[in-house]
């Protein structure tokens, strides 16, 4: 357990859906991000948050739509997505400090069909 | 920009053999490093970190130095178990444009047999 809870664990959607994806944290971290892992390809930083402002956002296609209404939740809006949008969606969090360790979620498992 | 290379998986090995994953670095600035273990299912743990030079990090048997000269920080165990399978990610972590920005390698699979 790390602290850092992702919902669903499994989200199986059409192209034309629309779904979230939610992450908590309540380690009073003040910084949190959204990973994405594919099978064979590196660890991709899509969004990163500090102090409920986005401060990095690594050219993510606008079918991915963050939303940090408060420093403990991160939530991710997906709609019309592409299967290669597949992956495994990973949340975590930090806090601010020369360390910047970071504390991950379980991860939400996508599939698109 | 920052980057992280990691040696290519699956490394392959018997139980209670020698662990070495090489991981080496380029950054703009004075970076933390950081190893972190994935087991299957879940999210990335931190295994352990080291924030200056000649720094060593050390959890659950494994070691790594930060060695600025070589910009290296490799991961080594003397002994490893079927239970350390997993992926091991080398990672940095930078200050930059108001955040500290995470830079991960691509993952080195580990697999131990009994």
């Amino acid at each position: 357990e790390t602290g850092v809870t992702q919902t669903p664990r499994h989200l199986v959607m059409g192209m034309t859906n629309k779904k979230s994806l939610k992450c908590e944290q309540h380690l009073g971290h003040n910084a949190m991000y959204w990973y994405k892992q594919s099978a064979k390809k590196p660890l991709e930083l899509m969004f990163v948050y500090n102090f409920k402002e986005q401060t990095e956002n690594n050219s993510v296609p606008s079918r991915f739509s963050p939303e940090c209404p408060n420093s403990s939740h991160l939530f991710l809006h997906l709609h019309t997505l592409q299967p290669e949008d597949s992956a495994l969606y990973l949340c975590a969090s930090s806090q601010e400090s020369p360390e910047g360790k970071l504390f991950f979620g379980s991860g939400t498992q996508l599939s698109v069909l | 920009g920052n980057s992280v290379t990691q040696m290519e998986g699956p490394v392959t090995l018997s139980e209670e053999a020698f662990l070495t994953i090489n991981c080496t670095y380029t950054a703009t600035g004075y970076p933390s490093l950081f190893w972190y273990v994935q087991y299957p299912g879940e999210g990335l743990q931190l295994l352990l970190k080291a924030t200056k030079a000649d720094d060593k990090g050390s959890n659950k048997g494994f070691e790594a130095t930060y060695r600025k000269e070589t910009t290296s920080f490799h991961l080594e165990k003397g002994s490893v178990q079927v239970s350390d399978s997993a992926v091991y990610f080398c990672a940095l972590s930078d200050y930059a444009g108001g955040s500290y920005i995470p830079t991960f390698g691509r993952g080195t699979s580990l697999i131990v047999h009994p």
